[in-house]
């Protein structure tokens, strides 16, 4: 089965960096885009962007203004997103996406969710 | 490209026909794609291409549309349906989700 398995509840303060990760199986991880895609409280969905593993090509949303960033490691089949000093209004549920082919833009397998709260 | 929704949330029973609308603010094709999603679990892909069924999604599910306007239609609601319902458009980055509609009993 095609899954993608995201790492667990982070609980930080603000100005601290976190890592957070989705483990992909089943199918070619660096073949595929991943996506990142943000709940945050009482709010609806946000694509974030969306990275190739194989080469780590990756698209931001503007929205982001750099605040976060996204990479891979193809050799053990994970994505990571990661920001370097957070923010009370980073705390969200955030979500990894399998995009099923280049250009389509359409999220076939979603991992289980991330949910990060930030304290200030 | 901004894409709207409506309604936001709609009071449904067992049985009735549910249809979502999602307007988008240009024309996008049929590059729109609908998402299920359950408190507590990952999104559920639906609906893509405006109005392609992944295997595996009930055929009581189908998606119309193109250019601009587009439809998401519950033929017969079951229990397991009730849920949060989106759009997103793929035709141009940033892809964007409609701020979504809650189909409660």
């Amino acid at each position: 089965d095609v899954q993608l398995v995201q790492s667990g509840v982070e609980v930080k303060r603000a100005g601290e960096s976190l890592k957070i990760s989705c483990k992909g199986s089943g199918y070619s991880f660096s073949t595929h885009w991943i996506a990142w895609v943000r709940q945050m409280p009482g709010e609806g969905l946000e694509w974030m962007g969306i990275i190739y593993p194989r080469d780590s090509d990756a698209r931001y949303n503007p929205s982001l203004q750099g605040r976060v960033s996204m990479s891979a490691d193809p050799a053990i089949d994970t994505a990571y997103l990661q920001w370097n000093s957070l923010k009370a209004s980073d705390t969200a549920m955030y979500y990894c996406a399998r995009q099923i082919a280049t250009g389509t833009g359409w999220f076939d397998t979603w991992g289980q969710g991330t949910l990060v709260t930030v304290s200030s | 490209i901004q894409v709207t929704q409506s309604p936001s949330s709609v009071s449904a029973s067992v049985g009735d026909r549910v249809i979502i609308t999602c307007r988008a603010s240009q024309n996008i094709g049929d590059y729109l794609n609908w998402y299920q999603h359950t408190p507590g679990a990952a999104p559920r892909l639906l609906i893509y291409s405006a109005s392609s069924l992944p295997i595996g999604v009930p055929s009581r599910f189908t998606g119309d549309g193109s250019g601009t306007d587009f439809t998401l239609t519950i033929s017969s609601l079951q229990p397991e349906d009730f849920a949060t319902y989106y759009c997103q458009q793929s035709d141009t980055t940033p892809w964007t989700f409609g701020q979504g509609t809650k189909v409660e009993i």
